[in-house]
Order: C-alpha cells, then sequence, then structure tokens
C-alpha cells in the first residue's frame, strides 16, 4: 500500500539554525509533493509545491527537495524562528494523500 | 473573503445520533473535499467532490455521506455516529484547473460518547 513517513519524533533546534524535515514515501510515484504547515487547533495552511521535474524550490527562508529516485523530500527553514514551531505535513496526489507530520519547536 | 468555514467548531454526539457537519467556501472553488485527522494517523480523505452534482469516496468514507448541490456547500453526513467517528474533521478547497493548493477550513472536533 501507499506509504508516506515523517519523522514522528519533534524536532527541537536552536534558533537561527536551519531546521530540516524529511518525507519518504513508498508504492508511489507522485507528480509532485506540497508541504503544509499546521499550528495547534487550526487547519493546515499551503507552504510549497514542488513537480517530479523539479530538483529545489524556495520561497522566502523555506526550500524544498525532491528525489524521485530515493522518494524523499527534504523540506528546510533557514534562520529558524520561535514563531516557525508548528506541526509539517507532506502530502501526495491530487487527492493529497497526508503524512502524520512532524512537530517542530524552535526555542531561542 | 471569508475563505472555507465550517460548523459548528466543536459537537459532543450520542452513539447511534446523525448529524451534518456544514462546509462552505466562497472562493468558487470546484474541488471540495472533507478529511478526518487522528493522532498518530494523519489526515485521511473521506469524500471529495470535482464540482457540484460529482461526488466521490476517498480512503475511508464508511459511515459518512456527501452531496454536492452547489458550489459553494459541501456538507458531510454522519447517518449513525459511532465512537470510531471522535475525531476532528477538516473541508478543504481548491481551484480544479489552476493550482492544487488546498484552502482548508479551521476544522470542526466531533466527540462521540
Amino acid at each position: 500500500s501507499q506509504k508516506i513517513e515523517q519523522n514522528s519524533e519533534a524536532l527541537n533546534i536552536q534558533e537561527g539554525k536551519t531546521a530540516t524535515l524529511t518525507c519518504n514515501y513508498t508504492n508511489y510515484s507522485p507528480a509532485y509533493l506540497q508541504w503544509y504547515r499546521q499550528d495547534p487547533g487550526r487547519g493546515p495552511v499551503f507552504l510549497l509545491l514542488i513537480r517530479e521535474n523539479e530538483k529545489e524550490k524556495r520561497k522566502e527562508r523555506l526550500k524544498v527537495t525532491f528525489d524521485t529516485t530515493l522518494k524523499q523530500s527534504l523540506f528546510h527553514i533557514t534562520a529558524s524562528q520561535p514563531a516557525d514551531s508548528a506541526t509539517y505535513l507532506c502530502a501526495l496526489h491530487d487527492k493529497l494523500i497526508f503524512g502524520t507530520g512532524t512537530r517542530l519547536q524552535v526555542f531561542p | 473573503n471569508a475563505g472555507v468555514t465550517q460548523t459548528p467548531k466543536f459537537q459532543v454526539l450520542k452513539t447511534g445520533q446523525s448529524m451534518t457537519l456544514q462546509c462552505a467556501q466562497d472562493m468558487n472553488h470546484e474541488y471540495m473535499s472533507w478529511y478526518r485527522q487522528d493522532p498518530g494517523m494523519g489526515l485521511r480523505l473521506i469524500h471529495y467532490s470535482v464540482g457540484a452534482g460529482i461526488t466521490d469516496q476517498g480512503e475511508v468514507p464508511n459511515g459518512y455521506n456527501v452531496s454536492r448541490s452547489t458550489t459553494e456547500d459541501f456538507p458531510l453526513r454522519l447517518l449513525s455516529a459511532a465512537p470510531s467517528q471522535t475525531s476532528v474533521y477538516f473541508c478543504a478547497s481548491r481551484d480544479l484547473f489552476s493550482s492544487y493548493e488546498q484552502y482548508f477550513g479551521p476544522g470542526t472536533r466531533l466527540t462521540v460518547t
């Protein structure tokens, strides 16, 4: 069956450092992959989309890579801030099959 | 634009009761969908619609019904609530042709006792 894996353990990093979150998938060949941010008690908010023919996508302090050979996407937040603390979800396919998300905590 | 709105925000039901979760969007999006989110399970697709009069099942459709009579509204019906349906429900919408970005509502937290 199709499976998406994100690190279920929280990622704790210091302010100013780069946070890197991982999304791995199996039994699937998505045409594109999306990353969403979710704050407690709120719905997910779209951040970035990367297509299978794109290796890298950037938006301000955010960078996403997509390696279809490794079946992996990496999500980077540079110069992280406490306001970046949230759960980050990756999603595949147009119906959006979601991973369980990784909680990021940025401390001062 | 209000975006995607959901009502109610919280609901408690007894086993066997029925109810409808409301979802509306004012962005003229063709595509609308319902997800449930449970701890450790992530978001799972229940039903989706690509336009008025067209609906289809997602990953976990059992126990839920949907209909789409207008572009704006996509209600989710629980016919006979069960404790296993205790969850947070999210409605989402997107433009079917120009963007894959989905806009989510604020969610409805449902508890079935």
